[in-house]
């Protein structure tokens, strides 16, 4: 069974502390994202990549920073967290490319977040 | 600005009845449509729509995509209590870079 594994379930944080949240694919997928979810304002994307050591801005990318030295592994650094990063997490990966059905994305179970 | 709009965004029921939710969307360079339902895990793909008029359908779920009026609806049928989730629309296009853009979600509960 494919699967996009995200490390932490639920994480509670300080205000100033170093986050990181770590997210691992192993169907050979091109393509990984990083969303929060949040009541009211759906998924917001934060960053993407297309390629190792690829990483591209998503729509919200401010406090946050990603890392992608493996195909397989994405990670999402929150250099200094604040209250306003509390939030759900979801990494995904997709094959990426033209064809119908490569950006369909397969999504992790998330990372709850809160920020003290 | 791309956006991608769910209603209604949050809706309570009984078990039988059908539900149809709705997504609209205004986005550059339109390449498709999807549908996600998400329980207290990870979203799981229901369908995705890229023609116009056609329908997809799983069971008792079923997706048409309307791209003259931008808007497609999920329809469920004969509803379960296992069908309450969190249904997600997202559009997927290109500018720039290929995206995907999500709406806010409409939460559905089934009451026994």
């Amino acid at each position: 069974d494919v699967k996009v594994t995200q490390s932490s379930r639920y994480l509670v944080k300080r205000t100033g502390e170093k986050v990181f949240l770590e997210c691992v694919q192993d169907m050979d997928h091109e393509n990984m994202f990083w969303y929060r979810q949040d009541p009211g304002l759906g998924l917001r994307l934060i960053y993407f990549s297309y390629d190792v050591k690829m990483k591209e801005k998503g729509d919200i990318p401010e406090g946050y920073s990603v890392s992608r030295e493996k195909k397989e592994r994405f990670s999402l650094i929150l250099e200094s967290a604040s209250t306003n990063q509390t939030s759900m997490y979801l990494c995904a990966s997709s094959f990426g490319g033209t064809y119908s059905g490569a950006n369909v994305l397969t999504f992790g179970a998330g990372s709850r977040l809160t920020v003290l | 600005e791309d956006k991608v709009v769910q209603s209604p965004l949050s809706l309570v029921v009984h078990e039988g009845d059908t539900v149809t939710l709705n997504c609209s969307y205004e986005v550059t360079n339109f390449r498709s449509l999807l549908w996600y339902k998400q329980e207290k895990k990870a979203p799981t793909f229901l369908f995705m729509l890229t023609s116009s008029g056609i329908e997809k359908k799983s069971g008792r779920l079923s997706s048409i995509l309307d791209k003259k009026e931008l808007f497609s609806i999920l329809n469920i049928t004969a509803t379960q209590t296992g069908d309450s989730a969190i249904y997600l629309c997202a559009v997927f296009h290109v500018q720039g870079a290929q995206k995907l853009v999500f709406g806010q979600g409409t939460r559905l509960t089934i009451n026994p």
